[in-house]
């Protein structure tokens, strides 16, 4: 299964609502997660079951979407948001398959 | 709190071999399944392999198959990764992760002449 995320690089202003997209070549269902990555740092997981956050994350992070559309949304962008984020599927596997990512950037 | 650590990375010529850990600590090792994901510099995340709790259960990406083996030790709370046949496109940093929500800090591995 092939992941496609769109934009590639997204420029937002702290404050501002940043959409992320992520397609799947064939439906996932919900098994959808998505993952915040910051330079020099590991992954960590935002959101799993398409919709599901995990423990910890703000509330301002929220997923939807189901079989093969999926978004993430940051309602209000804060200074820490500013990073890549991964959308992978775990519906059809092996292999896990990531997608490509989305560099959310400074405007 | 969990922890997972890896080691072992380092610089080794196309054909080498190499053996990552990742010593886990914090929960109990020997009843989660794990895996193995890479990212070359500058590139995103692909995976590698998974082994099942008891071993049991082996899977590797394609890239791999046939040069990389996952093991574990679960009296050693550790979980291993021997690389052969290193190729320039195997450099990346190496991550251990327990399921999708725990990370260790990755290894870098430099495969290089």
């Amino acid at each position: 299964i092939v992941m496609t995320q769109s934009p590639a690089t997204l420029s937002v202003s702290p404050g501002e609502r940043a959409t992320l997209s992520c397609r799947a070549s064939q439906s996932v269902s919900s098994n959808l997660a998505w993952y915040q990555q910051k330079p020099g740092q590991a992954p960590r997981l935002l959101i799993y079951g398409a919709s599901t956050r995990a423990t910890g994350v703000p509330a301002r992070f929220s997923g939807s979407g189901s079989g093969t559309e999926f978004t993430l949304t940051i309602s209000s962008l804060q200074s820490e948001d500013f990073a890549v984020y991964y959308c992978q599927q775990y519906n059809n596997w092996p292999p896990w398959t990531f997608g490509q990512g989305t560099k959310v950037e400074v405007k | 709190e969990v922890q997972l650590v890896e080691s072992g990375g380092g610089l080794v010529q196309p054909g080498g071999s190499l053996r990552l850990s990742c010593a886990a600590s914090g929960f109990t090792f020997s009843s989660y399944e794990m895996n193995w994901v890479r990212q070359a510099p500058g590139k995103g995340l692909e995976w590698v392999s998974y082994i099942t709790s008891s071993g049991s259960t082996i899977y590797y990406a394609d890239s791999v198959k046939g040069r990389f083996t996952i093991s574990r030790d679960n009296a050693k709370n550790s979980l291993y990764l021997q690389m052969n046949s290193l190729r320039a496109e195997d450099t990346a940093v190496y991550y251990c992760a327990r399921g999708r929500n725990y990370w260790g800090q990755g290894t870098l591995v430099t495969v290089s002449s």
